[in-house]
C-alpha cells in the first residue's frame, strides 16, 4: 500500500539556519505530494503541494520539488525563524484516489532557538 | 475563511463510558474525516463521510463510529472507550473533486480515558 516515510525528529535548530525535513514515498501510480504544517495548539494547515514529477511547491519561504527518479519531496527553508517551529507532515494522494486516499507521514517536530 | 470547529479542547473520561466528540464546519464542503494522532505514527483516518448520512471506514475504524445527519456536522462516538483511546482527535473538511483540493482542519480534541 501507499506510504510516507519522514526524517525522525525532533529536529533543533538556531535561527536563521538552512532546513532540510526529508520525505519519501511508496505509491503506486502518480500520486499528488503535500506538505502540511501543525502550529502549537492548532489544526494542521496547508503548506504547500506539488501534483507532478519536477514541480516545485513553495510558500512563506519553504520549498519542496517532487522527485518522481528518487520517489522523494523534501522540504527546505534557507533561513529558518523561531515562528516556523512546528510539526510539519508530508502526505501523498494517489492519482486514482477518492477523498479518503490521503496518507500522511508520522510528521517531524522543530524547534528553532533565538 | 472556512472554519472547523471541535466542541471540545480537552476531555476526561472514563473506561465504558460513551463519547460524542463533534465537529462543526462552515462552508459547506463535501466531504469530512476523523483522524487520530499519536505520537510517532501521524494521523490515522478513522473514518469519513462524503455525504449527508454517507460514511466510509478509514484505516483504524475498530471501536468508533460516526454521524453525520447534516451537511455541517460531524460526530465521532466511542461506544465504550477504552484507555487505548486515549489520543488527539482531529476533525477535518473539504470540498468535492478536485481531490487536490486542501483538507482544513480544526485544532483537535485531546481525549484522555481512564
Amino acid at each position: 500500500g501507499d506510504s510516507v516515510t519522514q526524517m525522525e525528529g525532533p529536529v533543533t535548530l538556531s535561527e536563521e539556519a538552512f532546513l532540510t525535513i526529508n520525505c519519501t514515498y511508496t505509491a503506486t501510480g502518480y500520486p499528488s505530494l503535500f506538505w502540511y504544517v501543525q502550529y502549537p495548539g492548532e489544526g494542521l494547515q496547508l503548506l504547500l503541494k506539488a501534483t507532478k514529477a519536477d514541480d516545485k511547491g513553495s510558500n512563506k519561504g519553504f520549498e519542496a520539488t517532487y522527485r518522481k527518479e528518487t520517489t522523494s519531496f523534501h522540504l527546505e527553508k534557507g533561513s529558518v525563524q523561531v515562528s516556523d517551529s512546528a510539526v510539519y507532515f508530508c502526505a501523498l494522494r494517489t492519482a486514482s484516489g477518492s477523498a479518503r486516499q490521503l496518507t500522511f507521514g508520522s510528521g517531524t517536530q522543530l524547534t528553532v532557538l533565538p | 475563511d472556512v472554519k472547523v470547529t471541535q466542541s471540545s479542547r480537552y476531555l476526561v473520561k472514563r473506561t465504558g463510558e460513551k463519547v460524542f466528540l463533534e465537529c462543526v464546519q462552515d462552508m459547506d464542503h463535501e466531504n469530512m474525516f476523523w483522524y487520530r494522532q499519536d505520537p510517532g505514527l501521524g494521523l490515522r483516518l478513522i473514518y469519513f463521510s462524503y455525504d449527508v448520512k454517507m460514511k466510509e471506514k478509514g484505516d483504524i475504524p475498530e471501536g468508533y463510529s460516526v454521524s453525520r445527519e447534516k451537511k455541517e456536522r460531524f460526530s465521532l462516538i466511542l461506544e465504550s472507550a477504552s484507555t487505548n483511546q486515549t489520543s488527539m482527535y482531529l476533525c477535518a473538511s473539504s470540498p468535492g473533486p478536485p481531490w487536490d483540493e486542501k483538507l482544513f482542519f480544526g485544532s483537535g480534541t485531546q481525549l484522555s480515558v481512564l
